[in-house]
C-alpha cells in the first residue's frame, strides 16, 4: 500500500519561497511505472495540477504554465521523497497543496502509458499572508 | 487544455436512491482518459473510476462511469450515507491535467 506524507509550513510571507516535501511509503520515487505530483485546491481555482516529475532513464519535469516560471521540483531518492518550490508566493497562492502518485492506469501502443492520480497526500493548507 | 464542466453543481438526495453526475469536455477526450475522484470534507480526494468506467480498487460496484468523446457520466445506485461527498472529473490524456469544478452530492 502506497502512502504519502507531506511536511511543510503552514504560513508563508509573500514574496518568499513556499517549500513542500512528500515522503514516499510502499513505492520508489524513481518507479518507472509512477509519476510524482503536486495539486492545489482552492474556492477560486479549483482543484488545479502544479506540476510532476518521474524518472525513466533520466529525471524528468513537467510544470503547469500558470507556475512555470516560479515552481521547482525535487527528487531525493536518498530520502525517497519528492518536494516543490514555489518561489515569489502571493496571497493567490493561497491554497490547500496535495502530493499526489499517478500510477499507470493504460498503455498505448503509439503513444505510450497513461497515469491517473491513484494515491494522495493528506494536504497541507499553506496560507501567504504578512 | 481541456476544460471540464459538471453539472448539476450541487445534487440534492436521500439514501438508496439513484445519482447521476455529468461531465462534459470543451474537446474529446483521448482514449477515453477520464477519471472520477470522490472527496470528503477535511480529506484528499480519492479514485473511484479511471478510464471511463474501470473501478478502482476497493470501490463498491453502486459506483459506475460511462461515456465517451466529451460526455460523461458517474452514476452511483443505492446511495449510502457515506456516498455525501464532492465528486470532481477530471482527464489525464496530456497535461495540463485538469479538473471539472465539482458536483457537490448532499442529503
Amino acid at each position: 500500500q502506497v502512502h504519502l506524507q507531506q511536511s511543510g509550513p503552514g504560513l508563508v510571507k509573500p514574496s518568499q519561497t513556499l517549500s513542500l516535501t512528500c515522503a514516499i511509503s510502499g513505492d520508489s520515487v524513481s518507479s518507472n511505472s509512477a509519476t510524482w505530483n503536486w495539486i492545489r485546491q482552492s474556492p477560486s481555482r479549483g482543484l488545479e495540477w502544479l506540476g510532476r516529475t518521474y524518472y525513466r532513464s533520466k529525471w524528468s519535469y513537467d510544470y503547469a504554465v500558470s507556475v512555470k516560471s516560479r515552481m521547482t521540483i525535487n527528487a531525493d531518492t536518498s530520502k525517497n521523497q519528492f518536494s516543490l518550490h514555489l518561489n515569489s508566493v502571493t496571497p493567490e497562492d493561497t491554497a490547500m497543496y496535495f502530493c499526489a502518485r499517478a500510477g499507470q492506469a493504460h498503455y498505448d501502443i503509439w503513444t505510450g502509458y497513461y497515469y491517473v492520480f491513484d494515491y494522495w497526500g493528506q494536504g497541507n493548507l499553506i496560507t501567504v499572508s504578512a | 487544455e481541456i476544460v471540464l464542466t459538471q453539472s448539476p453543481g450541487t445534487l440534492t438526495l436521500s439514501p438508496g436512491e439513484r445519482a447521476t453526475l455529468s461531465c462534459r469536455a470543451s474537446q474529446s477526450v483521448r482514449g477515453s482518459y477520464l477519471a472520477w475522484h470522490q472527496q470528503k470534507p477535511g480529506q484528499a480526494p480519492r479514485l473511484l473510476i479511471y478510464g471511463a468506467s474501470t473501478r478502482a480498487t476497493g470501490i463498491p460496484d453502486r459506483f459506475s462511469g460511462s461515456g465517451s468523446g466529451t460526455d460523461f457520466t458517474l452514476t452511483i445506485t443505492g446511495l449510502d450515507p457515506e456516498d455525501f461527498a464532492v465528486y470532481y472529473c477530471q482527464h489525464y490524456g496530456f497535461s495540463p491535467y485538469t479538473f471539472g469544478q465539482g458536483t457537490k452530492l448532499e442529503i
